[in-house]
């Protein structure tokens, strides 16, 4: 099973501040990692796709990327409404996993 | 645009079998073109991947979870339904259902998610 490793596990930033989660895969997940949002009482919403291209309708201050084991999830500019927790996601291989989440705190 | 939504009961007892079922609207569920997931996150807790179906009935599940889980799609009523038997408290979750496409996995869209508490 492939181990995704979050960090941090929280983080607290200030609006307008640039904003840097890691993602790291336990083997070569190729760009097979995805982002996602979820906020409280929310299905997780896709943000990056295939470790950097965007997904529809995401706001271009989200970006992705990283290969192989790493990959960063940035948020240039955070505002107000990007408080919530980041999931990364692989789908390089069965069985799929997520990593524990990054909580951010406006 | 496809949407999904859980439904099932909220409330299993200890040792019985859990049973949701998610409804597919705006597509079909028939397209080759999509894997059919459950996908589960206990309260305050991290996501969990249950496992995944095909329209033709290929089936991935989480290996610690084989033995007690089935999922089953019913192409004539667009739906796809999750089981797990035996439950214990821990698998006491919300439980989303989500499409991933076949050909370069990302679920995409997801449920509202219904919440199942194990409990006598």
């Amino acid at each position: 099973e492939i181990v995704l490793t979050q960090s941090p596990d929280f983080l607290s930033a200030a609006p307008e501040e640039k904003v840097i989660i890691t993602c790291r895969a336990s083997q070569s997940i190729g760009s097979s990692l995805h982002w996602y949002q979820q906020k409280p009482d929310q299905s997780p919403k896709l943000l990056i796709k295939f470790a950097s291209q965007s997904f529809s309708g995401v706001p271009s201050r989200f970006s992705g990327s990283g290969s192989g084991t790493d990959f960063t999830l940035t948020i240039n500019s955070l505002e107000a409404e990007d408080a919530a927790t980041y999931y990364c996601h692989q789908s390089a291989s069965l069985p799929l996993t997520f990593g524990g989440g990054t909580k951010v705190e406006i | 645009q496809v949407q999904l939504q859980e439904s099932g009961p909220g409330l299993v007892k200890p040792s019985q079998t859990l049973s949701l079922t998610c409804t597919v609207s705006g597509g079909s569920i028939s397209s080759g073109s999509y894997y059919w997931s459950w996908i589960r996150q206990p309260a305050g807790k991290g996501l969990e991947w249950i496992g995944r179906i095909q329209s033709n009935g290929n089936t991935n599940y989480k290996s610690s979870l084989e033995g007690r889980v089935t999922i089953s799609i019913d192409t004539s009523k667009n739906q796809f339904s999750l089981k797990l038997s035996s439950v214990t408290a821990a698998d006491t979750a919300m439980y989303y259902c989500v499409r991933g496409r076949s050909s370069g996995w990302y679920p995409d869209p997801w449920g509202q998610g219904t919440r199942v508490i194990v409990s006598s």
